[in-house]
């Protein structure tokens, strides 16, 4: 089946500092991947859609200079959390799908403190 | 737009006992459909999805859910829960626009022996 690996799982940055994040398709290629964000015991919640050769479209509501969304190839999306402060704290996971019926396959999450 | 309602935050079920766990959707055309789950730390995974066709779809763990067109409900079920079934629960609708998912708030479920 589809695999997304999805890289940290866990990173700690100080105040101030950028943070990137990878999301890779492994066996397959994704024009769109998404990605999410999710606070303790709460639900996902769709921050941005990165399209491979274009612009990110971002949620109402994300700021998109604090998160910067690059899609080079056809196998790539990476999310860097810029200027990073306590609140920008959380589980981050990115997904995408083959296309199709096959439903969309996210990665293992990345979680993100920052201190 | 499309919303995803899962009315119980909290379940516990005895070990062999059945599960169901509710999910009612909003959404205006025939909606895509998917249940996953979430262990602590760690991603999603795709349980059973619905796009078309019979409407009680069979997905992995011994897990189904029925699609209820006239009741907007996709509902998960298990004949018999296992320890490790203990887990949040998610369901989605996808927005056939933008092609992402919408979840509902989860549903956590715990497993008594």
């Amino acid at each position: 089946g589809a695999v997304v690996s999805q890289h940290p799982s866990r990173v700690i940055c100080k105040s101030g500092t950028s943070v990137k994040i990878e999301c890779r398709s492994l066996d397959f290629q994704a024009t769109t991947m998404f990605w999410y964000r999710q606070f303790p015991k709460q639900s996902l919640m769709l921050m941005a859609t990165s399209n491979e050769g274009s612009k990110a479209t971002y949620e109402q509501g994300v700021e998109k200079d604090k998160f910067l969304i690059n899609h080079a190839s056809l196998t790539l999306s990476t999310l860097t959390v810029t200027s990073a402060h306590p609140e920008d704290s959380s589980f981050y996971i990115c997904s995408a799908t083959p296309g199709g019926e096959e439903g969309y396959t996210f990665g293992s999450g990345t979680r993100l403190t920052v201190v | 737009a499309q919303s995803v309602t899962q009315p119980d935050i909290h379940i516990t079920v005895s070990e062999g006992a059945s599960l169901e766990l509710r999910c009612n959707y909003s959404y205006g055309a025939t909606p895509y459909l998917f249940w996953y789950v979430q262990s602590p730390g760690q991603g999603l995974q795709l349980l059973l999805k619905y796009f078309s066709g019979d409407t009680l779809v069979q997905g992995i763990k011994g897990f189904e859910a029925e699609f209820k067109r006239s009741q907007s409900s996709f509902n998960l079920r298990k004949p018999s829960v296992h320890w490790s079934d203990a887990a949040e629960y998610f369901c989605a609708v996808e927005d056939t626009g933008r092609r992402a998912l919408t979840f509902g708030s989860g549903t956590r479920l715990q497993v008594q022996p």
